[in-house]
């Protein structure tokens, strides 16, 4: 039972490029939640989807970020035109359900690098 | 004010010491409330989640104060597998339906022979 995947596992980009972050959530899992953890920081929540939905994207900068949650594949998040301060690890979770004391379950993350 | 606050350590302890970590929390809207360990450079995954009567799993055990707005966190008998960083983490649902989860920055242990 594989659980919540995540790739790339790294990423380079030099900056203006642009970088697509891949999340598969856990078999059953309809919702979707990435975060991004800066260097010494701790995560924040970015965005929340679920199938073809943006649910909540308050934690997501309004510019060059977006996000989504197709009916078939994986969610993406994509950055445009990269900059050193995107250099972070961004992790994606899943769970089967929302509501207090949902699990979420995280994948191993992708760590961005921006030259 | 940050949304969750921890001492991010480090806490250096021998092994079979007992040691305590706290977490304040300013949202008093605040529904759910866990501890996630973090390893280095990995993913956090869920620990225990503490619930208002507080519990125990094994050598670990959880208390929550929703009037003081403080969590704690006990581990007995520590063992060097426990090194890693501790995050305190509260949840509440948004309007959106949403419960996005809130991490503290973490306190680091490091467990020594």
């Amino acid at each position: 039972n594989a659980g919540v995947m995540q790739n790339p596992r790294h990423l380079v980009r030099r900056r203006g490029q642009e970088a697509r972050l891949r999340c598969s959530p856990m078999k059953g899992h309809s919702h979707v939640y990435w975060y991004r953890q800066l260097p010494e920081e701790g995560l924040k929540f970015m965005v929340y989807l679920q199938k073809e939905n943006i649910i909540d994207e308050s934690g997501m900068p309004k510019e060059r970020f977006s996000a989504e949650f197709p009916k078939e594949g994986p969610s993406i998040l994509r950055i445009q035109q990269v900059v050193r301060g995107d250099s972070a690890a961004y992790f994606c979770a899943s769970s089967a359900t929302t509501g207090t004391y949902n699990e979420q379950f995280f994948g191993p993350g992708t760590r961005l690098t921006v030259l | 004010r940050k949304e969750v606050e921890q001492d991010p350590g480090p806490f250096n302890v021998p092994e079979g010491a007992t040691v305590a970590f706290n977490c304040t929390y300013s949202n008093s809207a605040s529904q759910s409330f866990f501890w996630y360990r973090q390893d280095c450079r990995k993913e956090p995954k869920l620990l225990m989640s503490v619930y208002s009567s507080g519990n125990e799993d094994g050598r670990f055990t959880a208390q929550l104060n929703r009037a003081s707005q403080y969590i704690s966190l006990l581990i007995r008998d520590s063992k060097l597998s426990d090194s890693a960083t501790y995050l305190c983490v509260v949840s509440y649902t948004r309007n959106s339906g949403n419960t996005p989860l809130v991490f503290g920055k973490g306190t680091r242990l490091s467990v020594i022979a």
